[in-house]
């Protein structure tokens, strides 16, 4: 069954520091997605994006995300100067159309 | 405002009986989905029932949904020890946003 796979599994970086996430999505998906989830909360959403850009975007989706899908398979998410509170699960998640996502499994940032 | 909150935070039975967790939400919705975590792990999408829709069955597991009183349901007959985790509705709206809640956990005892 295809998968929508995410590297690292877990990331630890230094606040200030820049991450990027990374998300292979179901290659013939269209619509493309981040959520969080902080530990003990519920999954939040970040940002959706189609057709080369973003379609819709959270509060927390401030100007230190960026989100790109720089070739034809991979989908990253990069936080530009990590705070503690951005430690959390991050999910990446893809749909054929707007509904009926696979989710990846996600990469566990820590922030410290 | 709040949306896909379920109910009960956490439910406890035995294996073989049935589960059956319930979702408010407060918006007009596209659709509605549940999905399943396992402690740290992903999520595992189970079932997605459409606004138009009022009952939808996969296996052991039945969705209703209505859309006048915003509320959803998911019910797992003959409950197993491996279905337990937490389980999350989500509401999604016509641009793929889903909004989820706090989750049930699920605890089925051998």
């Amino acid at each position: 069954e295809p998968e929508v796979t995410q590297t690292p599994s877990h990331q630890v970086t230094q606040m200030g520091q820049e991450v990027i996430l990374r998300c292979v999505p179901i290659s013939n998906h269209l619509y493309f997605y981040w959520y969080r989830q902080i530990l003990g909360q519920k999954v939040e959403f970040l940002v959706s994006f189609y057709n080369n850009e973003i379609s819709e975007k959270s509060e927390i989706f401030d100007d230190q995300f960026s989100v790109e899908r720089p070739d034809g398979s991979n989908f990253t998410l990069k936080i530009r100067s990590t705070k503690l509170e951005d430690s959390a699960m991050y999910f990446c998640a893809s749909s054929e159309q707007a509904a009926g996502y696979t989710f990846g499994s996600g990469t566990r940032l820590t922030v410290v | 405002s709040q949306q896909g909150e379920e109910d009960p935070q956490a439910l406890s039975i035995q294996e073989g009986e049935n589960a059956t967790m319930n979702c408010s939400y407060k918006t007009s919705i596209n659709n509605l989905q549940w999905y399943r975590q396992n402690s740290g792990r992903g999520l595992v999408h189970l079932i997605l029932i459409r606004s138009n829709e009022r009952e939808k069955h996969s296996g052991r597991l039945r969705v209703t949904l209505d859309t006048s009183k915003k509320s959803s349901s998911l019910l797992i007959t003959a409950s197993r020890a491996a279905d337990t985790a937490s389980y999350f509705c989500a509401t999604g709206n016509q641009g793929g946003k889903l909004i989820f809640g706090q989750g049930t956990e699920l605890s089925v005892k051998p």
